[in-house]
């Protein structure tokens, strides 16, 4: 079976530029997670979907960040306009639900604004 | 707040030997524990879970342990192999609150020939 699939898995940009980040998770996997990732730090939530209603967007930069996971299967995280502080990895997960801690990653886009 | 950390951010040791990677946690309502790890160019991947009614659990060559005493949790890997050095990040989980997974900083294993 497929894992979590993300595209692109690196992009490079200018800053002030637009970007967008694609996720495929886990056939049947209703919940989704969007995470952000600094190099030798931890994951940090950014968005959480339970199905195609985003529960959890506490953490999410809404003054340039959007997500949005039509019909509860993939979804894309965009960026506009970036910034050189988002320089990073941008995860993607999924999970059977939200009550397990077994979430399935996907191997990340690495994004690099110059 | 949510907060989850490492003591170590390095831990080097030799192929064979026995590895324990702590974490402390800082949020006492936390109820759900995970441990992940993550290679190189890779995202995270589960490793073993515990939930706050147990303070044991044992995988494959793997077994975390939990005190809630001191807030502290640790995961040891039996008979260490080249294929463990990764970065493992503890994890936890209020659910009955913000059910959000919160991630500690990781500490880099590398396990020596």
């Amino acid at each position: 079976e497929a894992g979590v699939v993300q595209s692109p898995r690196y992009k490079i940009i200018e800053k002030k530029q637009p970007v967008a980040f694609w996720c495929n998770p886990i056939s049947g996997h209703n919940t989704l997670y969007w995470y952000l990732q600094n190099l030798g730090q931890g994951p940090e939530l950014l968005i959480r979907y339970e199905n195609e209603e985003a529960v959890d967007d506490s953490q999410l930069p809404k003054d340039r960040f959007s997500a949005e996971r039509l019909k509860g299967v993939d979804s894309t995280l965009k960026i506009q306009p970036a910034e050189l502080g988002d320089s990073a990895v941008y995860l993607c997960a999924s999970s059977l639900d939200s009550l397990t801690g077994e979430l399935f990653f996907g191997e990340g886009s690495r994004l690099t604004v110059l | 707040g949510e907060s989850v950390g490492l003591h170590l951010p390095t831990l080097s040791v030799q192929e064979g030997d026995n590895s324990i990677i702590n974490c402390a946690y800082s949020n006492s309502a936390s109820d759900y524990f995970i441990w992940y790890k993550q290679e190189s160019g890779k995202g995270p991947q589960f490793i073993i879970d515990i939930r706050s009614n147990m303070d044991k659990r044992q995988g494959q060559r793997v077994t975390v342990l939990l005190n809630k005493t001191v807030k502290h949790l640790s995961l040891q890997i039996a008979a260490t192999q080249p294929g463990d050095s990764a970065v493992y990040f503890c994890a936890e989980i209020n659910q009955g609150g913000s059910e959000k997974l919160v991630f500690g900083k990781g500490t880099k294993l590398t396990v020596n020939p």
